[in-house]
């Protein structure tokens, strides 16, 4: 089974600063890695996908990078509004199925 | 509108089953790739189960053997049945479309499970 491990597990920035969140999986999965942001009380958004390409209607600030093994999701100048939970996920051929991180909380500092 | 809607959430005892139902609208599920995804109070997400466009069928290692995920074709609703639920079962259950294999692009707001005595 393929493990991914996200870090930092907090992140405590002000608005208007770069946020770079890491995910690293304990085997290649090429470049079927996902991000989403979750605020509480909330479902998950899709954020990227396929590593780096953005999902429907998010903004431009929002941009992933990696393959194989070491991901990235930076935020390039956060909002007010970015402030949540942050999930990496992957897809895999063989064991099949989906595995996501432990997630990262992006905090106001 | 692309729209889930889960339902059949509630309380069981330990060793019970549940079916929670999946519908959608604005989209054909058996076109898609349907996912369950829960989350245990407090806790991250856990992937469950995913049916692929094709009609085959995984499982995350907790369930295997105790959780069956399906759809209703005509009725444009995904299923999944949960059997010997176990307290650790306990959760918020979201369903999820993806339009290619290995993303969830679209999501439901979810029920709640919960297994107490």
């Amino acid at each position: 089974e393929i493990v991914l491990t996200q870090s930092p597990a907090t992140l405590s920035l002000s608005p208007g600063e770069r946020a770079t969140l890491s995910c690293r999986a304990s085997q290649s999965v090429s470049s079927y890695l996902a991000w989403y942001q979750q605020k509480p009380g909330q479902a998950p958004r899709l954020l990227i996908y396929d590593a780096s390409n953005r999902a429907t209607g998010i903004p431009a600030r929002f941009s992933g990078s990696g393959s194989g093994t070491d991901f990235t999701l930076t935020i390039s100048s956060l909002e007010p509004e970015d402030f949540a939970v942050y999930y990496c996920q992957q897809r895999s051929n063989w064991p099949p199925g989906y595995t996501f991180g432990q997630g990262t909380k992006l905090e106001i500092k | 509108e692309v729209q889930l809607v889960e339902s059949g959430g509630g309380l069981v005892q330990p060793g019970g089953s549940l079916r929670l139902s999946c519908a959608a609208s604005g989209f054909t599920v058996s076109s898609n790739y349907m996912s369950w995804v829960r989350q245990a109070p407090g806790k991250g997400l856990e992937w469950v189960s995913v049916i692929y466009s094709g009609g085959s069928t995984y499982y995350a290692d907790s369930v295997k053997g105790r959780f069956t995920i399906s759809r209703h074709n005509s009725k444009n609703t995904l299923y999944l049945q949960m059997n010997s639920l176990r307290a650790e079962d306990t959760a918020v259950y979201y369903c999820a479309m993806g339009r290619i294999a290995g993303i969830m692009d679209v999501w439901g707001k979810g029920t709640t499970v919960t297994v107490s005595s």
